[in-house]
């Protein structure tokens, strides 16, 4: 059975773009969870969706924002990027909205550079 | 608010010796603690979810616990070899179950 996937895999913008990202979760998962990693620290929680409904919101500008659709796969979509949105964009699924006692799959990730 | 805090951020050591990684967290109320191996510039792996019930979980080389009432996580490999060279981080779901807290890693190299 196929992971979670990611497109696209790498990505370069420049200030003031905007930029998607997309998500697919393992087949039968219906949560999914944004993650932002910058270089040399953990990854830091932006959003999670569950039945597409924002179930959580972590504490980003409102520049951040994100969907998810029938088919479980998700949007995180980021306006007028800054230099610091340079980071790997992560996205988790998970068979239900709650997390106690579920795992978390993760894929590999969107590196997002700004120039 | 939940914080985690991984100690040491960087390990080297030479092939064949048993390491421990540390974990700590500031909320004892978990549900559960996971850890989670990350190759450079890759995702993050599963490698141990501990239950608040237990006390360890082995897979493999690999053996983690937990302490709930200190607060404290231990993740053990023995033998280490360089394909375990990698970041290993470990993250902690929030009440709400919605969100994980993770630890800033880390970053161990076996040489061989």
């Amino acid at each position: 059975d196929a992971g979670v996937t990611q497109s696209p895999t790498h990505l370069i913008k420049t200030r003031g773009q905007h930029v998607t990202l997309r998500c697919s979760p393992i087949s039968g998962h219906k949560s999914v969870s944004w993650y932002q990693q910058v270089l040399g620290q953990g990854p830091q929680f932006i959003f999670q969706y569950y039945e597409k409904e924002e179930r959580g919101r972590g504490n980003f500008p409102d520049r951040f924002s994100a969907r998810q659709f029938p088919n479980y796969s998700s949007e995180l979509n980021v306006n007028a990027l800054l230099l610091g949105d340079s980071a790997l964009y992560l996205c988790a699924s998970s068979p239900t909205g709650t997390l106690p006692n579920q795992p978390q799959h993760f894929g590999d990730g969107t590196r997002l550079s700004i120039l | 608010k939940q914080e985690v805090t991984q100690i040491p951020a960087a390990l080297s050591v030479p092939e064949g010796e048993n390491l421990v990684l540390n974990c700590s967290f500031t909320d004892s109320a978990i549900y559960n603690l996971q850890w989670f191996r990350q190759d450079p510039g890759k995702g993050l792996t599963s490698l141990l979810l501990i239950q608040s019930s237990q006390r360890e979980q082995t897979s493999g080389r690999l053996n983690a616990s937990l302490d709930k009432s200190s607060g404290r996580s231990t993740l053990y490999i023995a033998a280490s070899q360089p394909g375990d060279s990698a970041t290993y981080l470990c993250a902690v779901p929030n009440n709400a179950g919605n969100m994980l807290t993770f630890g800033g890693g880390t970053r161990l190299m076996v040489k061989p």
